[in-house]
This record gives C-alpha cells, structure tokens and sequence, in this order.
C-alpha cells in the first residue's frame, strides 16, 4: 500500500471557524491531489500541486486553499467554514501524470461535518 | 469539457452473475481511461486502465476496453462475488490537462450470495 495518511480522520466544526486538514506522504511522488466526495457527485478536484511550492485549482476551489512546503505535505485549509463543505475529503498522490496514464493513489478519507 | 458518464445505480446482483457497467466520455484527443473501485469505508483504488484505443485493460477478473469510436469503457466482469460489493468509479485524462482525472458518479454494486 502506499504510504499516504490524512489527519485527522474525523472533525466536527462550526460554521465559520478555519480548518486545515493535511495530507502526509513517504512515497515522494510528484503530484498531490484533494477531492471532496459527496453523493450524486463522484470526487470532484479542489485543488493540486505538481511540486513543492507549485499548486493550482480543480473545479471546485471556491472556499478553500492549499499549501505545499515540502514533497511530502499537502496541506487543505478552509477559511471560514460552511454547511456547504460537509463531506469527505480525500488526499491522493501520483507518480507520474494521469494524462500520462499514472496511478493515483488514495488517502483512507477525512470526514468532515459543519454545523 | 472534458467529462465521463456512467450508468447509475444501484445496482444489485446474485453471486455468479455477469456485471456491465456502462461508461461513455467526451474529450477531445486521445484521453487515458481508468476505472477506480471504493470499497466500503476506504478510498478509492485503482481497477484498470487503457492509455489508448482498443487498449484492453484487466485486472480481478474485470476488464474494459478503449473504444474510441463509441467513446466508451465499459467494465465487465463474468462472474462476480460477494467481495465485488463496491462503488465503481470510471474516470478520464484528457491529454490537453494532463494533470487532472475527471469521475463519473460512480456506480455502486451490490453481490447477493
């Protein structure tokens, strides 16, 4: 299995409080990736990064930001928490590109519940 | 945009039945073509993959296979088992945004024994 780990695994927060949910790696891949997951929907992209320092938005980065100091931490932080972000996020990491044909691999989830 | 589009569910099966899971894609080029499986509780893990046309890709008794003429990568399994109780994710990368995968809703499958 891939070394990937997320913390914490559960959160319960109020609305507008911030929270920053990370991702940890031993794998040194390349690429790291945050989805939420919500019913209806599949995963869908928050944010990336292809290399330290180096991120960019998915389609649904509205509200949140993200930061990548070094390979192996990528952190999400939402700014002012709603209802609306309740859901699972999920951290995941690539070796090579997926337009390339690269694996992702996935993180065990964060469970996330605003109130 | 680029996007996938997969068969909804649920979908509920006896142990020993044939699976299909239906998955169409719209992107422009050539896109590489996964499908991912949830099982309960976990995060996603890749099933198989097909980087080009015709490719076949196969992995636990699953296959799919690249058909660029109907823009399609269905997945299919002969006879499927209890522990093939999933969500079934079909996903693409369009060589355009080589960064991203794009997934369907996912599909979840239920094996009755």
């Amino acid at each position: 299995d891939a070394g990937i780990t997320q913390s914490p695994r559960h959160k319960v927060t109020e609305t507008g409080t911030p929270v920053t949910l990370r991702c940890h790696q031993t794998e040194n891949h390349r690429y790291m990736y945050w989805y939420r997951q919500d019913p209806g929907h599949g995963l869908r992209l928050i944010h990336y990064s292809y290399g330290v320092k180096d991120t960019d938005k998915g389609e649904v980065s509205d509200g949140y930001s993200v930061s990548r100091s070094k390979t192996e931490d990528f952190l999400l932080t939402l700014e002012s928490a709603t209802s609306s972000q309740t859901s699972v996020y999920f951290c995941a990491i690539s070796e090579d590109s997926p337009g390339q044909g690269g694996e992702q691999f996935f993180g065990p989830g964060t469970r996330l519940t605003v109130l | 945009g680029d996007s996938v589009t997969q068969m909804e569910g649920p979908v509920t099966l006896s142990e020993e039945a044939f699976l299909t899971i239906n998955c169409t894609y719209t992107a422009t080029g050539y896109p590489s073509l996964f499908w991912y499986v949830q099982y309960p509780g976990e995060g996603l893990q890749l099933l198989l993959k097909a980087t080009k046309a015709d490719d076949k890709g196969s992995n636990k008794g699953f296959e799919a296979t690249y058909r660029k003429e109907t823009t399609s990568f269905h997945l299919e399994k002969g006879s499927v088992q209890v522990s093939d109780s999933a969500v079934y994710f079909c996903a693409l990368s369009a060589r355009s945004n080589d960064y991203k995968l794009s997934f369907g809703a996912g599909t979840t499958v239920t094996v009755r024994a």
